[in-house]
């Protein structure tokens, strides 16, 4: 399976910055997701970022918050904007393919934790 | 939309005991993994099934693909400590695919 890896892993930021999560996968995938999972709970998909265009967000999840961009097969960021306490969470990546479309990966996660 | 529920919430179990969890889904899957999440770390993939009725193993872990899609189980033989964790059932609609995750199992092993 892919090696992927997360930047920041952790961080604390103010209420009303933004902070961009990096993912990169050590090889090509065909399909590269953003999840959330806030704290003791289970994981909420945010958006599947596609390269080269516009992610597709989920039910509840929007652009101007959560702006997320793909340039190639192994990279993906998404950004949390203006953030509030309610942002603190863990934000993972994941991915799949290039050879098996069915089976997800991810990345160690990027705790946040905003005051 | 679907409707996954996976039980139990927590398990305390002896070290030396067998654990199970299952998950059920209101709406039939084409994919069930189960992931294991130690603290501070991403979901680890433990077991793909894709088959209904698939019976897969893997060291002392064997999963199942339920005959109708609808719910899948694991089984942990002979817990130790390192078993410990968080895993989470996560199921799959189509190919391309966003994961629909329950909403986990707590396992603490005691000695």
């Amino acid at each position: 399976s892919a090696v992927i890896s997360q930047k920041p892993s952790r961080d604390i930021c103010q209420r009303g910055t933004s902070l961009t999560i990096q993912c990169q996968v050590d090889s090509q995938v065909t399909m590269m997701f953003w999840y959330r999972q806030q704290p003791g709970q289970s994981l909420t998909l945010i958006a599947t970022a596609n390269q080269g265009s516009e992610a597709t967000y989920e039910s509840g999840f929007v652009i101007d918050k959560f702006p997320i961009s793909r340039p190639n097969l192994t990279f993906s960021t998404l950004t949390v904007s203006n953030m509030s306490p309610e942002d603190s969470s863990i934000y993972l990546c994941s991915v799949t393919g290039p050879s098996d479309l069915e089976t997800q990966y991810f990345g160690p996660g990027t705790r946040l934790l905003v005051l | 939309g679907q409707q996954l529920n996976q039980s139990p919430q927590s398990m305390f179990i002896q070290e030396g005991e067998d654990v199970s969890m299952n998950c059920t889904s209101s709406s039939i899957f084409n994919t069930w993994l189960w992931y294991k999440q130690d603290p501070g770390e991403g979901p680890v993939l433990l077991i793909a099934l894709y088959k209904a009725g698939e019976l897969t193993s893997n060291g002392r872990l064997t999963a199942q693909f339920g005959i109708t899609r609808k719910d899948s189980f694991l089984n942990i033989s002979a817990s130790i400590p390192s078993d410990v964790g968080i895993y989470f059932c996560a199921g799959q609609a189509d190919s391309w695919g966003k994961l629909q995750f329950g909403a986990g199992t707590q396992v603490v092993v005691t000695p």
